[in-house]
Parts: C-alpha cells; structure tokens; sequence
C-alpha cells in the first residue's frame, strides 16, 4: 500500500528540547511539505522540499528546522526557538512541485506535539 | 498574493439537510481549487478538486463543487448529509507560479440526528 506515515502520533516534549517528527512516503512523490495545524487557524506551510537536498523556508519556518537527504523522507525537527509548538503537524507529498496543475497534496495522519 | 476565505467556522445541520459550504479566494492568475476533508485526530483527505473544464465537479460521496470565476467562489454543496459527514472541510488553492496550496481557515460541518 502506498502512503504517507507520520511518527510518532503522539509527542510530549518538555520545554527547551529540540524533537524531531518523522515523515516518510513510498509514493514516489517528489516534493513535501510540513504544515502546522491550529484551531481555526486552517494548516499553515511551514517547509517545502522540491527535490532531494532542496527546502524552502514557508509562511512559519522560525524556530523549525528540515532535511532532505533521501526522496522518501523529510524530517522536522521543533527547536527550542519554537515559543508555541503545541500543535498538530501534517505532512504532504505531491507528485511534481514544478507546476501548480499537479499540486494535489496527498497527507499523512499527523502527529500531535504537546509540550509539558 | 492569493488568500482563501472560509466564512463559517462551524455549520450545524440536521441529518438529510442540504448544506453549503461557503470558500471564496483572491488570485490575480489562474488557479486551481481543492476541497479536503479531515476527519478527527486523521490527517486530509482529497473530496473533489477543480482542474480545468466543467466547472462542476463531484466527488464519490455525493458532495459537489461548482468553480465560479466571476464571483471567485468554490462553495461545496451536498443536498442530503449524513452523520458520517460530520468533518471539517478546508478549501485550498493552488496558484499557477506557486508551488504550495494556500488553505482556508475550515470549517467544521456537525451532521446532528
């Protein structure tokens, strides 16, 4: 079964620890994407990733850091610059990021951070 | 720069009602327009989205989407709801040159018995 797995779905972080919420997919998708879910907030970009060792900063990057060393993977790590990381993190893939006609994001089930 | 406006953050409605949800956006280019819906605690799911052609789109379940230039408007309608569709839906843009979907705020639909 193809996909998008988020880990863990779950997260405590106490304040001052940098984590770091993992995102794969076997979708063969070249672009991904990190958004942050508040409520009534809708999803907030935080990261994108076109291609292997690309990012790009999105609307919220202050206080997250990403890689891209693999097609599959795009792990966030929530530093301890992040003031407010309490919040529900969503992870997207796209088959190509060059052109807005294929730009259906396809999504993980998220990962729920709470910081203690 | 594009802007999606969801007005109604919550939408009651009784069990084999119609019901519209409202999604107006602000582009100066071509766009492209989704409707996701996410269930809780789960991430988004695809309900239909607007490419190009019929500006009436449908999804499997029953809700549609009609693509209005003129009035920037993708309002989704469905015209009997069940409980099952108690969700909240996100409408989202894509603008040509832009390489990231812009959401809505959402807008939580509570199918009542």
């Amino acid at each position: 079964d193809g996909g998008i797995t988020q880990s863990p779905k779950y997260l405590f972080r106490k304040e001052g620890q940098n984590v770091t919420l993992s995102c794969e997919q076997n979708l063969n998708h070249d672009a991904m994407y990190w958004y942050r879910q508040d409520p009534g907030q809708g999803l907030r970009l935080i990261y994108y990733s076109q291609i292997v060792n690309d990012f790009q900063k999105g609307d919220i990057a202050e206080g997250y850091s990403v890689s891209r060393e693999k097609k599959e993977s795009f792990p966030l790590t929530v530093t301890s610059a992040q003031k407010n990381p309490t919040a529900f993190y969503l992870c997207a893939s796209s088959v190509f990021a060059g052109g807005a006609v294929h730009n259906e994001q396809f999504f993980g089930p998220g990962t729920r951070l709470t910081v203690l | 720069a594009q802007s999606v406006t969801q007005l109604d953050s919550q939408v009651p409605v009784f069990e084999e009602a119609p019901v519209e949800l409202r999604c107006n956006y602000s582009s100066s280019v071509s766009v492209y327009l989704f409707w996701y819906v996410q269930y809780p605690n789960q991430g988004l799911q695809l309900l239909l989205k607007y490419l190009s052609g019929s500006t009436l789109v449908e999804s499997i379940n029953g809700f549609e989407a009609e693509f209005n230039k003129s009035q920037t408007s993708f309002h989704l309608r469905k015209p009997s709801v069940h409980i099952s569709d108690t969700a909240e839906y996100f409408c989202a843009v894509s603008e040509a040159g832009r390489r990231a979907l812009t959401f809505g705020s959402g807008t939580r639909l509570q199918v009542q018995p």
